[in-house]
Parts: structure tokens; C-alpha cells; sequence
């Protein structure tokens, strides 16, 4: 059982540059997000989806695009890769987004130079 | 918008002791839950320990326990006979009950002494 998996694991971008930061969950959860992680900044919650076909945004939404074609995939695009994006990021699924734990991937670096 | 707040940046407990890692959070709603996350140097994210605001009884999970207190909006993560591998960041978070998204504090990083 994979549970969540996230690749790649490290990635450098050049500014302008755009990418897909895969995610992928085989629990068969209804719930993904995606988080960023910084010094001192903690999590926060980019884009999240309680379904196939729905998404939303969370707390920095902006230069993320995201999609749910399928319950088992969520990637994550920059369009336009810049320094500020530069972060390690994780993604996580849980059954439903009440009470269940979230469960992670192993997050991916990313650098944008 | 809700808020978590987790006031140490870092703390440091000798091995075998008690450590309590404080949080607070901001919120009008009644129906929310709370997790406290652990995240070892290793990155992964490992849930520690959940409440649900409707319960009175304080979430244990063997030497973690919480200590919840609603009116004060504070949700403390206790931690007895430390460990060495309990070194990790913790992380405080937040979710109400209406609502789809998970609100994390900024972290505390906990040095374990031996």
C-alpha cells in the first residue's frame, strides 16, 4: 500500500519555467490538498479538493493551478515559476475532510532560480 | 479567518522529562477539531493525537496527551518521558467542522537533551 506519493522529490526551476508537481493516493480518499512549507511560516494550504471535479483554493492560491480529473490524482502547476515559490511541498489525502488525519506524501524540494 | 498560533519557535527538554508545547487558536465556531502533527527530520508528516471540540475528555495516545480548553481556545500537546526520537518539529492544526480546510501553526522544533 503506496499511500500518498509525491514526485519528484527535488526539482530546480528557472524563473519563467512552468512544472507539474505530481500526487498520487491509492486509499481511494475523497480529500487532497496541497500545503507549502517554509522557515517560519509553517504550512499552508495552497489548493485543496473534496472530490473528483472540485477544487478550491486555500490560503496562497496565487500562481498554483490545480485539477482532479480522477479520486486517485491531484498535481499541483506552476505556470510561471518564480523565486518566491521556491519551498518544499507536500501534498495529503485523507477519507473525508471532517475528522480523518491527513495523510502526507514525503513532500517535494523545490528551487526556482 | 481562523488563526493557530503556536508561540515557541523552539524548545529544548532533557531526556526522560515532561515537555508541553502550547497552542492557541482563533475561532467563533463550536464544531471544529484539532491535531497536533509531528514532523521528524526525515520531512515525513506523522499525525500525533486529534480532538474533537464536542468531546470534554482530553485525547491521550500513550506518553501524548492534550490538554483542552475550549473557552481559552488553547490546545497544549504534553509529552511525557521524552525520547530522543521525539526531536521533531510539531506542528498545531486547526479544522472546523463546516469547512474543508486544515489550518497549520508555524511550528515548534523540539530538541530532545540526552
Amino acid at each position: 500500500n503506496a499511500g500518498v506519493t509525491q514526485t519528484p522529490k527535488f526539482q530546480v526551476l528557472k524563473t519563467g519555467q512552468s512544472m507539474t508537481l505530481q500526487c498520487a493516493q491509492d486509499m481511494n480518499h475523497e480529500y487532497m490538498s496541497w500545503y507549502r512549507q517554509d522557515p517560519g511560516m509553517g504550512l499552508r494550504l495552497i489548493h485543496y479538493s473534496v472530490g473528483a471535479g472540485i477544487t478550491d483554493q486555500g490560503e496562497v492560491p496565487n500562481g498554483y493551478n490545480v485539477s482532479r480529473s480522477t479520486t486517485e490524482d491531484f498535481p499541483l502547476r506552476l505556470l510561471s515559476a518564480a523565486p518566491s515559490q521556491t519551498s518544499v511541498y507536500f501534498c495529503a489525502s485523507s477519507y473525508s475532510p471532517y475528522n480523518s488525519p491527513l495523510h502526507f506524501g514525503n513532500g517535494t524540494r523545490l528551487t526556482v532560480t | 479567518a481562523q488563526t493557530v498560533t503556536q508561540s515557541q519557535p523552539e524548545m529544548s527538554v532533557q531526556e526522560a522529562e515532561t515537555v508541553t508545547l502550547s497552542c492557541t487558536y482563533d475561532t467563533s465556531e463550536s464544531d471544529y477539531y484539532l491535531f497536533w502533527y509531528k514532523q521528524p527530520p526525515s520531512r515525513q508528516m506523522i499525525l500525533v493525537i486529534r480532538q474533537e471540540a464536542y468531546k470534554q475528555q482530553n485525547a491521550t495516545e500513550n506518553r501524548f496527551s492534550v490538554n483542552f480548553q475550549k473557552a481559552a481556545k488553547s490546545f497544549s500537546l504534553k509529552i511525557s518521558d521524552s525520547q530522543l526520537g521525539d526531536a521533531a518539529m510539531y506542528f498545531c492544526a486547526y479544522k472546523e467542522g463546516r469547512d474543508d480546510k486544515i489550518i497549520f501553526g508555524k511550528g515548534t522544533r523540539l530538541h530532545i537533551l540526552p
